[in-house]
């Protein structure tokens, strides 16, 4: 029951912005869109989670559509550690509950 | 202070041997949960602590495992007479509260040879 899209790869040139895609099309209200990002043989790194509005940190920026059925996760400038595979989760508001699909394999070339 | 801790970081067992796996969640964080990564796999849930709460064990896949959290802290999982399938990384992750954001620590490798 997946509810995000992902695409299962790309690539990103080193220094360049990387824009991570992911479409969540049957979101609903209380919903958020979390990403999370896996770096070989470590744990889940949280990044970052929005509802509604674009939300910035010291790692991303996440844009969310005005309908919210899509999102695209900004890395402003992408080094080598950024290779990773990226999550793209709908999580619902109060619930515990985080389920990952397969993610997207980015691969950040020098 | 420090983030998530597991240990052991990797755990090589015989099939039919029991394990423990241990996870130390964040200072003060009263949620708790444990998922599997089996290789080149997602990651699949397997249960979750909140507070004194009955724990939700719907992901646990048979009876061979189980699960503790001693004093609304750390927390153990057991995987009793262990077969080759359970070969996997097992991740623990804590949050402040039942619906903040989980925190992941690096997992515990296990092979069962």
């Amino acid at each position: 029951d997946a509810k995000t899209t992902q695409p299962p790869s790309m690539d990103c040139a080193e220094g360049r912005a990387a824009n991570l895609p992911c479409n969540h099309s049957t979101i609903s209200g209380n919903e958020y869109v979390y990403w999370y990002r896996q770096i070989h043989s470590q744990g889940p790194q949280y990044i970052i989670h929005g509802l509604k509005n674009n939300e910035t940190n010291e790692m991303a920026s996440l844009i969310i559509t005005e309908d919210r059925k899509s999102s695209t996760l900004i890395l402003p400038h992408a080094t080598l550690r950024d290779t990773a595979v990226y999550y793209c989760i709908v999580r619902v508001e109060g619930d515990y509950k985080l389920s990952f699909g397969a993610g997207t394999t980015v691969t950040v070339r020098a | 202070g420090a983030g998530v801790s597991q240990s052991p970081s990797n755990k090589v067992t015989e099939k039919g041997k029991d394990v423990e796996l241990r996870c130390d969640p964040i200072s003060g964080h009263t949620a708790l949960y444990w998922y599997r990564q089996s290789l080149g796999q997602g990651l699949e849930f397997l249960i979750y602590f909140q507070g004194n709460s009955a724990p939700d064990k719907s992901g646990l896949p048979s009876d061979r495992f189980s699960a503790e959290r001693t004093g609304g802290s750390v927390s153990t999982l057991t995987i009793q007479r262990t077969q080759q399938e359970d070969s996997a990384v097992y991740l623990c992750a804590s949050s402040l509260e039942k619906a903040t954001t989980p925190f992941f620590g690096s997992g515990t490798q296990l092979s069962v040879l």
